[in-house]
């Protein structure tokens, strides 16, 4: 069993929709991260969340620690959103990150 | 803004061979980290490096794999006799303190031929 869940493992959405993607974990944290990569291959850090909301121009992630879940919402969405988002977590007392699937997004103009 | 930086940004090496990759972490970042990602799977935890030596290292950093951060600015992975299974994108990140926000390099694609 995958330490570190995501779903959907694809999606695709027209210009302006509101987007989720969740991440489900099975291990106590410390810190959970999303990451967008870049079709080049590029990773940039979103968020690193270790407990409530946070809020980023039009991308809002949300924690919950009790039930080891956690979402990425999109509101407004662009075509520019397209790309791979990851959630990544730190398990408590460790220096190492687990990584998910990852959430293929597509947004069509 | 500062960043992470890698080079090469792809290495072409046959097997046997030694390859080194090299990152540059942001400078006064103290937590340095090597993933990889095989095509089409998901990025995979290394090791880590905090305080000039290895914090923690996943099963895949076996005896083949090492780290060095040999001038106070380059951080390397060593990989002493690359195998075909060793193709993959690595990327080094950094963070300042331990749970803080990760800051990724643009990633070295290592092709074993």
């Amino acid at each position: 069993k995958n330490e570190v869940e995501q779903s959907p493992q694809n999606l695709t959405a027209q210009e302006g929709e509101f987007i989720t993607i969740n991440c489900s974990y099975s291990v106590g944290i410390s810190a959970l991260h999303w990451l967008q990569q870049h079709p080049g291959g590029g990773i940039v850090s979103l968020f690193m969340l270790s407990s409530g909301k946070k809020k980023h121009g039009r991308l809002i992630a949300t924690i919950n620690i009790q039930e080891k879940h956690s979402s990425l919402h999109i509101t407004a969405s662009h075509p520019r959103d397209s790309a791979v988002y990851i959630c990544a977590v730190a398990p408590s007392g460790t220096y190492k990150y687990i990584f998910g699937t990852g959430t293929r997004l597509k947004v069509l103009a | 803004e500062p960043e992470v930086t890698q080079t090469p940004s792809h290495q072409v090496t046959q097997m046997g061979q030694e390859v080194i990759l090299r990152c540059v972490p942001i400078s006064n970042h103290l937590y340095f980290y090597w993933y990889r990602q095989i095509l089409g799977q998901k990025v995979e935890f290394l090791v880590s490096f905090y305080n000039n030596e290895i914090s923690e290292k996943s099963e895949i950093f076996d005896d083949q794999f090492s780290v060095e951060r040999p001038d106070g600015s380059n951080f390397t992975l060593k990989i002493r006799s690359t195998k075909l299974e060793d193709s993959a994108m690595y990327f080094c990140a950094s963070i300042l303190f331990g749970a803080g926000e990760q800051f990724f390099g643009p990633g070295t694609r290592l092709t074993v031929l």
